[in-house]
Formats: C-alpha cells, sequence, structure tokens
C-alpha cells in the first residue's frame, strides 16, 4: 500500500498570498495518478487536480498541480477567501487507492 | 447537473447491518464505476469500495473485505453498500462518488454511527 505524507499539518496565510502544499508518496506513483481534493466544513471533497497537474472541470487557474514519482505539490497562486480549507491528496495508479492526512489551510 | 443523494445511515449496535442507498442523476449512471469514500469524524479520508458500470468487476478495502458488499441497480441509477458485522471504527460518514480512479463528483454523504 502506497502511503501519502502531507508534512504540514496545518498552513497559516493570509488572502493575497501563495500556498505550497506537498504530498510524498512511500513509492512511486503510477503513471503520476495523483488528484487534490478541497474539502470545506460540512461539505462534501470537490477534485480540484488529476493526473498530477490537470485541473478539474470548473476549478479556477489559481490552482496548480506539478511533480512526479513520489514528490507532488499544489500551488494556490493568490488565496482568495474562500480557498481556506482542508486539502487532501490521493493516490489511484495502484489500489488500494490512499489519501494523505490533510493539510488545513487556514487565515 | 449531477447529483448523488445518500441514504440509509444511522446508528446501529455493534454486529448489526445497514444498508446504505445512492440514488445518481444527471450522468449516464450505467456507464459510470462508483465508489464509496468513508470519513471517521474528525478524520481523513478512506477508500472503502468500487463497482464497475456493468458490476463485472468489484474492488474493497482490507479493512471492510468481507464485511461489505457492494451494488448497483441500473435500471433505477442507484447504488448500495450492505454493511454487515459492524465495528464502532466503520462509524464515519458515507460519500457514493463518480468514479473509481478519478473521483470525479462526490455526494453529500451520510452518517453511520456504530456505538451500544
Amino acid at each position: 500500500e502506497i502511503v501519502l505524507t502531507q508534512s504540514t499539518g496545518t498552513l497559516s496565510l493570509s488572502p493575497g498570498e501563495r500556498a505550497t502544499l506537498s504530498c510524498r508518496a512511500s513509492q512511486s506513483v503510477s503513471n503520476n495518478y495523483l488528484a487534490w481534493f478541497q474539502q470545506k466544513p460540512g461539505q462534501a471533497p470537490r477534485l480540484l487536480i488529476y493526473g498530477a497537474s490537470s485541473r478539474a472541470t470548473g476549478i479556477p487557474d489559481r490552482f496548480s498541480g506539478s511533480g512526479s514519482g513520489t514528490d507532488f505539490t499544489l500551488t494556490v497562486s493568490r488565496l482568495e477567501p474562500e480557498d481556506f480549507a482542508v486539502y487532501y491528496c490521493q493516490q489511484y495508479g495502484s489500489s488500494p487507492y490512499t489519501f494523505g492526512q490533510g493539510t488545513k489551510l487556514e487565515v | 447537473q449531477e447529483q448523488l443523494v445518500e441514504s440509509g445511515g444511522g446508528l446501529v449496535k455493534p454486529g448489526g447491518s445497514l444498508r446504505l442507498s445512492c440514488a445518481a442523476s444527471g450522468f449516464i449512471f450505467s456507464d459510470s464505476y462508483m465508489s464509496w469514500i468513508r470519513q471517521a469524524p474528525g478524520k481523513g479520508l478512506e477508500w472503502v469500495s468500487y463497482i464497475s458500470g456493468s458490476s463485472r468487476y468489484t474492488n474493497y478495502a482490507d479493512s471492510v473485505k468481507g464485511r461489505f458488499t457492494i451494488s448497483r441497480d441500473n435500471a433505477r441509477n442507484s447504488l448500495y453498500l450492505q454493511m454487515d458485522s459492524l465495528r464502532a471504527e466503520d462509524t464515519a460518514v458515507y460519500y457514493c462518488v463518480r468514479g473509481h480512479t478519478i473521483l470525479t463528483y462526490w455526494g453529500q454523504g451520510t452518517l453511520v454511527t456504530v456505538s451500544s
């Protein structure tokens, strides 16, 4: 089983700043099949990025994903007030498909 | 407009059973893999199970294998999760999700609480 580690539990930033969230895999993620999700309190997760760098439908271009192999990054170029939430990475390159433990982005 | 609406959650005693349902609309259900993902209170996300559009392929997390059964009824645009031999650690919000690799759309979830 691939273990995903999101090393930063909580990231404190302000609107307008740049956010960089990391996700490290215990072994290489096949085909860079890595996704990022955003979850706000009381809501279901929302797909942001898949395939490490492809934005999902309707996702603003201030969200971008990068990385390959075992190291992946989600970048939010200029934080908007609605971006403060919990972010999860997920690998779907090998079963069981696993999630990171999440990074809380707070003001 | 895609929509996934879960139902069937509630309070159940350890060792008991529960059947979750998910009503889908706004997309071609029979063409879509579907998954169940769960989230324990205040915790992260855990993949539980998926099923192919034709029901030919299913897969389960080790933590639920042999206790949970995923199924679907394409005529009713519905997904199910039969949960038997429930344990306290199964307490979670259960999400119905379109897809099995790329999890494109999530329902709002239904809460399952296993407690005596």
